[in-house]
């Protein structure tokens, strides 16, 4: 079965720091990895997913993400962080069932300092 | 504009009171689903509608119905709500059902139940 753990449940980082969250599943089959992020308030949005291809994914906002498979990672990066990135964050897989659901992590909550 | 319509956005109701969370998607999607987001275990789904008049558990289906009876609605119903149930619910759709799909989430729906 698929699961998704994400290591933190907060992340505390100086504005203009690196953003690293981390992301590691586990798949039977070969995985479709996603991040999603949550504002205050808000329903969650995509920033990125990994289907096939390339293994490095670009999203928006200045993230990135690495599909590692000898890793069983996924991790989450941008090389500087804004204050506007003080969010919750969701990495998820999914479902090998074909039945459109994702499994989400427990969430990373990202805090920016000034 | 493109969206997944939730409503109410906070509701406070009592033990065993009926009540029914409406979703609605303007998109033409066919796959919608309802989760539920608690503290520390990320988002669960509860059911999933592949299409009209197709329903089908999610992971944590016990004491909510949901139906499918137009496109672009899917309610959720709690026939007899109980404390547990008190969390923050996410409708969501995409175009079909597919594991590599992007989600479109609505912007929750608090419950509370006393």
């Amino acid at each position: 079965a698929q699961s998704v753990t994400q290591l933190g449940s907060h992340v505390s980082v100086s504005e203009g720091a690196l953003v690293l969250l981390r992301c590691n599943y586990s798949s039977s089959v070969p995985p479709y990895l996603f991040w999603y992020v949550q504002y205050p308030n808000q329903g969650l949005q995509l920033l990125l997913k990994y289907t096939t291809g390339a293994t490095l994914v670009k999203g928006i906002n200045g993230f990135e993400a690495e599909f590692k498979k000898s890793e069983t990672s996924f991790h989450l990066t941008k090389p500087s962080a804004h204050m506007s990135d003080a969010a919750e964050y969701f990495c998820a897989v999914s479902d090998s069932g074909n039945t459109g659901k994702l499994i989400f992590g427990q969430g990373t909550t990202l805090q920016v300092k000034p | 504009e493109a969206q997944v319509t939730q409503n109410p956005r906070y509701l406070i109701t009592v033990t065993g009171k009926k009540l029914t969370v409406t979703c609605s998607q303007n998109m033409n999607h066919e796959y919608m689903s309802w989760y539920r987001q608690d503290p520390g275990l990320g988002l669960r789904q509860i059911y999933y509608s592949m299409n009209v008049e197709v329903t089908d558990k999610g992971d944590v289906p016990e004491g909510y119905k949901v139906s499918r009876k137009e496109k672009r609605n899917f309610p959720l119903i709690l026939e007899s709500p109980s404390p547990n149930q008190t969390s923050l619910y996410f409708c969501a759709s995409s175009p079909r059902t597919a594991s590599n799909e992007k989600l479109f989430f609505g912007s929750g729906t608090q419950l509370s139940v006393l």
